[in-house]
């Protein structure tokens, strides 16, 4: 089983559609969450940032962790066109070797 | 401003060439990564550096090189033993261990 688990896609929804992206883990000893936006041939920029469970809101996005369920999701409201990205999860498992990431859910908002 | 560079955005490599992929970072960072991005295939890890004069093997080191002499900077060399080096590259950068990243905005690798 791998250790992030992430739903490729493609999404695709209406602007202004209510967006939902999920990541589950396995590894219980998760603490810290984020969730990375990539457009295409770009870098990953962070975007939210969450410890342990609970929600956190910035503007349209709000992550959600639940640690019980190992599931994290990130929601977008008032989808724009601009919000057309692949969007990545990862934690960092405490390792030197930095942050475990999921492979990324591409979505797309219709205008 | 902060932020880190990677440098060439494009870059051509012949058949048993090396070619180096620079990387450089002035957000005052102790650890920097090299990752490859293929479709389909997330980022997968290729080397790490958490301190200036040592650095680490990722998942996918075989056919890659790597030095991190100064603190900004840690380039990376794709080596003639790498048979499949066509990709996405993206350096990256973390103040530790419970940080988030700031990634450059990558090398695109190509072999004619």
């Amino acid at each position: 089983q791998k250790e992030v688990e992430q739903d490729p896609g493609p999404l695709s929804v209406p602007e202004g559609a209510i967006v939902s992206l999920n990541c589950t883990y396995s590894n219980s000893a998760f603490q810290y969450f984020m969730w990375y936006r990539q457009y295409s041939r770009k870098g990953p920029e962070l975007l939210m940032y969450t410890y342990s469970s609970g929600n956190k809101e910035d503007g349209r996005f709000t992550a959600q962790v639940d640690k019980s369920s190992k599931y994290i999701s990130l929601f977008i409201r008032d989808s724009q066109p601009s919000d057309s990205a692949t969007y990545l999860c990862a934690m960092p498992g405490g390792g030197a070797d930095g942050l475990t990431f999921g492979k990324g859910t591409h979505l797309i908002i219709q205008p | 401003d902060g932020g880190i560079t990677q440098s060439p955005k494009y870059l051509f490599r012949k058949e048993g060439q090396n070619v180096t992929l620079s990387c450089e970072q002035n957000l005052n960072h102790d650890a920097m990564y090299w990752y490859r991005q293929d479709p389909g295939q997330g980022l997968r890890l290729i080397y790490y550096s958490q301190i200036v004069n040592d650095f680490q093997k990722g998942d996918i080191a075989e056919g890659y090189s790597v030095s991190r002499e100064k603190k900004e900077s840690f380039p990376l060399t794709v080596t003639s033993a790498q048979k499949n080096p066509t990709a996405f590259y993206l350096c990256a950068s973390s103040a530790g261990i419970n940080y988030g990243y700031t990634f450059g905005s990558g090398t695109r690798l190509t072999v004619v």
